[in-house]
């Protein structure tokens, strides 16, 4: 059963500084993506992965993709008030099915 | 707005009762998705449809149930339903064959009481 695990769950972090999440899963797969929610709302699709060595930036996130490491990150640059959400990594399943497993969460605050 | 229409928004029902929560995908999209965003679980894959069939499921409780129809809208059927089944159900859509995200709904509140 593919599991996928977040690090860390939560994240507090002054405006202006850098960090990375990153997302562990256990079974092959080489496509990716990453999803930010705000509060009550919907999930919002933010990056698709679809290879190893796959990296896409938009704005301050840059999501990157490590097929046989099994290990994707996002990385936050110089952050702002406006990133605090949640974000979650999925996987798809695959064997044709495009089940997304998704990952923990990770629940980011930007302190001003 | 990602396309995927799912209604109603809120609903709050009583243990026991059963409720219906319908998803309209994407135009064009042949897959539909469910899942359940509680508190203490994350987010759990329940169900796949793809053009009308079943094609996955996940953690889905044998007191749930879903459908997807000939027009690709989807129903999720509650039942005998417990104050644990309180959570935020959403659909998902995603395109045929082809490697891309799934696009999601707003969402629908189900309350417990």
């Amino acid at each position: 059963e593919l599991k996928v695990e977040q690090n860390p769950l939560f994240l507090s972090m002054q405006e202006g500084k850098n960090y990375t999440i990153y997302c562990n899963y256990s079974t092959t797969s080489d496509r990716l993506y990453w999803y930010r929610q705000d509060p009550g709302k919907s999930l919002e699709s933010l990056f698709v992965l679809l290879s190893n060595g796959a990296v896409k930036q938009e704005g301050r996130l840059m999501a990157s993709l490590d097929t046989k490491a099994r290990l994707s990150t996002l990385h936050i640059t110089a952050a702002v008030h406006d990133l605090s959400a949640t974000y979650f990594c999925a996987v798809d399943a695959g064997s044709g099915t495009y089940k997304y497993i998704f990952g923990t969460g990770t629940r980011l605050k930007v302190l001003a | 707005d990602s396309g995927v229409t799912q209604t109603p928004k809120h609903l709050i029902t009583a243990t026991g009762q059963r409720v219906t929560l319908r998803c309209s995908p994407r135009s064009g999209d042949l897959s539909v998705y469910w899942y359940q965003q509680s508190l203490d679980q994350g987010l759990q894959f329940l169900i796949q449809y793809y053009n009308g069939e079943e094609r996955a499921k996940g953690n889905i409780l044998e007191r749930f149930s879903a459908q997807q129809f000939p027009d690709l809208h989807s129903e999720l059927n509650l039942s005998s339903l417990e104050l644990g089944d309180s959570a935020l159900y959403f659909c998902a859509s995603s395109p045929r064959q082809m490697n891309t995200e799934a696009f999601f709904g707003q969402g629908t509140r189900l309350t417990v009481v």
